[in-house]
């Protein structure tokens, strides 16, 4: 089985500190994301990553960056941690796509994050 | 513009009462839809994955169908178990984006 693995299941942090999530995956996968996830709002892509060092924006990038030096590994970055980015953040790896088609993608069990 | 849209935002079924939950989907090229069950406090569970119109998936008392327009999750005969948030999500081309519909929470009553 997949597995995906964040470093801390909950975090307690304060405005302005720099923040690190860290995700392991065991699976040899391609391709990396990084999700927030708020009631009402769905999951939201923060940032991607289909390959070592390699990144792109999601549709909500502001506020953090992402870091992957080596395959397994993910890394999200809140840069200067804010109220607003009170979430349940949550990290995916998958397969690169197919012939067929785009691979499904597996999830770790999700950091809740406060900032206070 | 893509999108996935899921309904209803909530069901609440008695034990053993069958119903569907329902995935459409607007998106430019399809190249995958996936179904996951996340349950309260964790990360969202893998459960199918559906390439072309026509094709079913089935696991125990889910069964997973596609349509050009739209997927359905059938629950035969639910437990209580079976109660969590069902989210769908598409893949398109030309992109590595997953695109998430909102989720069903499904509450099963013994």
């Amino acid at each position: 089985d997949v597995k995906v693995t964040q470093s801390s299941r909950y975090l307690v942090k304060r405005t302005g500190e720099k923040v690190f999530l860290e995700c392991v995956q065991d699976m040899d996968h391609e391709n990396m994301f990084w999700y927030r996830q708020d009631p009402g709002l769905g999951l939201r892509l923060i940032y991607f990553s289909y390959d070592v060092k390699m990144k792109e924006k999601g549709d909500i990038p502001e506020g953090y960056s992402v870091s992957r030096e080596k395959k397994e590994r993910f890394s999200l970055i809140l840069e200067s941690a804010s109220t607003n980015q009170t979430s349940m953040y949550l990290c995916a790896s998958s397969l690169s796509q197919t012939f067929y088609g785009n691979q499904p993608q597996h999830f770790g069990d999700g950091t809740r994050l406060s900032i206070l | 513009e893509d999108q996935v849209t899921q309904s209803p935002e909530a069901l609440r079924l008695q034990e053993g009462e069958s119903s569907s939950l329902n995935c459409s989907y607007t998106v430019s090229g399809l190249r995958g839809l996936f179904w996951y069950r996340q349950d309260p406090g964790k990360g969202p569970e893998f459960l199918f994955t559906l390439y072309s119109a026509g094709e079913e998936k089935e696991k125990e008392r889910l069964k997973a169908t596609l349509t050009k327009k739209e997927s359905f999750l059938h629950i035969t005969a639910p437990k209580p178990e079976d109660s969590a948030t069902y989210l769908c999500a598409v893949g398109t081309s030309g992109t590595y984006k997953y695109i998430f519909g909102t989720g069903t929470r499904l509450k099963v009553l013994a």
